[in-house]
């Protein structure tokens, strides 16, 4: 039961535009997200979170959204840059330890 | 330097063999954790430890075990591989403070023949 899914395995954007990443989940018990980014051989680095409370947390390029009646966040990035490109994992808690991670999707930004 | 360092990188070994992943931070926080991460999926938690005499049990331990050596040392053990252990691990480290963002290590990649 796959309680964080990312839908999308791959997305590929043109460079300047905006990247969006997208992520559902299924427990109502979850009240903090992150999104973390991952290049290969390296492992995750955090990038962005929001608290279950707010819908809305922006820092610099990098912009998370939460809609919790849909139980839906996304992670949008304006403008792309190639450095962008890597995997991004959304994860979820809900007990101040445990991450439960979604599969990540691939972003690839095009020059 | 790294502050969550993990050794080795990689590791090919047999069926049967025991094998030791080791797992130090410099980072001077209280939480370290042990992750697999097999293709396509995300990250599965293995053991989780708050401090030292503290340790439990995530999602998946069957088939390892840990020990915390120390605060900044945390190491994952396979009694005995098995060609589905082969994976690529991860450690992480936290505060015990709100938010749970996690720091992990590079990884280590193993391989179960």
């Amino acid at each position: 039961d796959q309680q964080v899914k990312q839908n999308s395995p791959s997305l590929s954007v043109q460079e300047g535009r905006i990247s969006i990443l997208n992520c559902d989940y299924t427990n109502s018990m979850f009240d903090y997200f992150l999104w973390y980014k991952k290049y290969p051989a390296e492992g995750p680095t955090f990038l962005i979170s929001i608290s279950s409370i707010k819908d809305k947390n922006e820092d610099g390029r990098f912009t998370v959204f939460l809609n919790k009646s849909a139980k839906h966040l996304s992670l949008h990035i304006v403008p792309s840059q190639p450095g962008d490109s890597a995997v991004y994992f959304c994860a979820a808690s809900a007990s101040n330890y445990q991450l439960i991670w979604g599969a990540g999707t691939k972003l690839i930004i095009k020059p | 330097d790294a502050d969550v360092t993990q050794t080795p990188r990689n590791r090919i070994t047999k069926t049967g063999k025991r094998i030791m992943l080791e797992c130090s931070q410099t980072k001077g926080h209280d939480r370290m954790y042990w992750y697999r991460q097999d293709p396509g999926l995300g990250l599965q938690l293995i053991y989780y430890s708050f401090d030292v005499k503290d340790i439990n049990k995530g999602e998946i331990s069957d088939g390892y075990s840990v020990s915390r050596q120390a605060q900044a040392k945390f190491s994952l053990s396979l009694e005995s591989a098995i060609p589905n252990q082969t994976a690529l691990y991860f450690c992480a480290t936290s505060t015990s403070g709100g938010g749970n963002e996690q720091f992990f290590g590079p990884g280590t990649r193993l391989t179960v023949l």
